[in-house]
């Protein structure tokens, strides 16, 4: 069964506006943690922000924000006035407790445009 | 810290030939993570290991993939034979002892794997 969801299709957001992806995922752990990371053209993966089940404050990295909503099991991405650098595919992943497995969506593409 | 090292960048082989990819994790780190991505099934884990133990192997697709790590320092993911429908980028990843947290795995630079 697929445990993290990203369906939004290929994104194009305007350099120095704002962008959500979406992130939905399954679990029936109490105890978990989400994360992003980021793969640019140039293949690394980057890891962005992380948010644990149990933190009661939305993550916050620089532009990156993860809009948590436990109770809807989502955990959507927020990267504040985009640049083009951010052009990349952008991934969420889970780890359930006690479980050092990362499930990974199958990821966002964005594109920055000046 | 050089970050994850491995090698080589890309590889490209014939098909029936065998495949060793290369993985210097980060030092002092406890967990090791071999993963696959492709377009169709996305990033995988093959498997990972803890402090140089094999823990979880599900991942492997089948008998001709094996990986070792024979110390803290580095690990191999060997493919034989090697198959067309095994060109993917593999990716080699660490991390620390989780102490309590969920802390990042960070990712190599990857090897691009092309089978002929």
């Amino acid at each position: 069964a697929q445990k993290i969801t990203q369906t939004q299709p290929g994104m194009f957001v305007q350099e120095k506006e704002a962008v959500t992806l979406d992130c939905t995922y399954d679990t029936s752990d109490q105890s978990y943690g989400l994360f992003w990371y980021k793969q640019p053209s140039s293949g690394e993966m980057i890891f962005l922000i992380y948010q644990g089940s149990y933190d009661e404050q939305n993550a916050t990295e620089g532009r990156y924000s993860l809009n948590f909503q436990k109770a809807r099991k989502s955990a959507n991405l927020v990267i504040s006035a985009s640049q083009l650098g951010d052009s990349a595919m952008y991934f969420c992943a889970m780890r359930e407790y006690g479980n050092n497995r990362l499930a990974f969506g199958k990821g966002n593409q964005v594109v920055v445009i000046p | 810290d050089a970050g994850v090292i491995q090698s080589p960048r890309h590889e490209v082989t014939e098909m029936g030939q065998e495949v060793t990819l290369r993985c210097k994790p980060i030092s002092g780190h406890d967990y090791l993570f071999w993963y696959r991505q492709t377009m169709m099934r996305g990033l995988e884990l093959l498997i990972y290991f803890n402090n140089n133990v094999p823990i979880d192997d599900s991942g492997m697709p089948e008998d001709r993939f094996s990986a070792k790590m024979p110390n803290a320092s580095f690990s191999t993911l060997k493919i034989q034979p090697s198959e067309p429908r095994d060109s993917a980028v593999y990716f080699c990843a660490s991390s620390p002892r989780l102490a309590g947290g969920y802390n990042e795995q960070f990712f190599g630079p990857g090897t691009r794997l092309t089978v002929l």
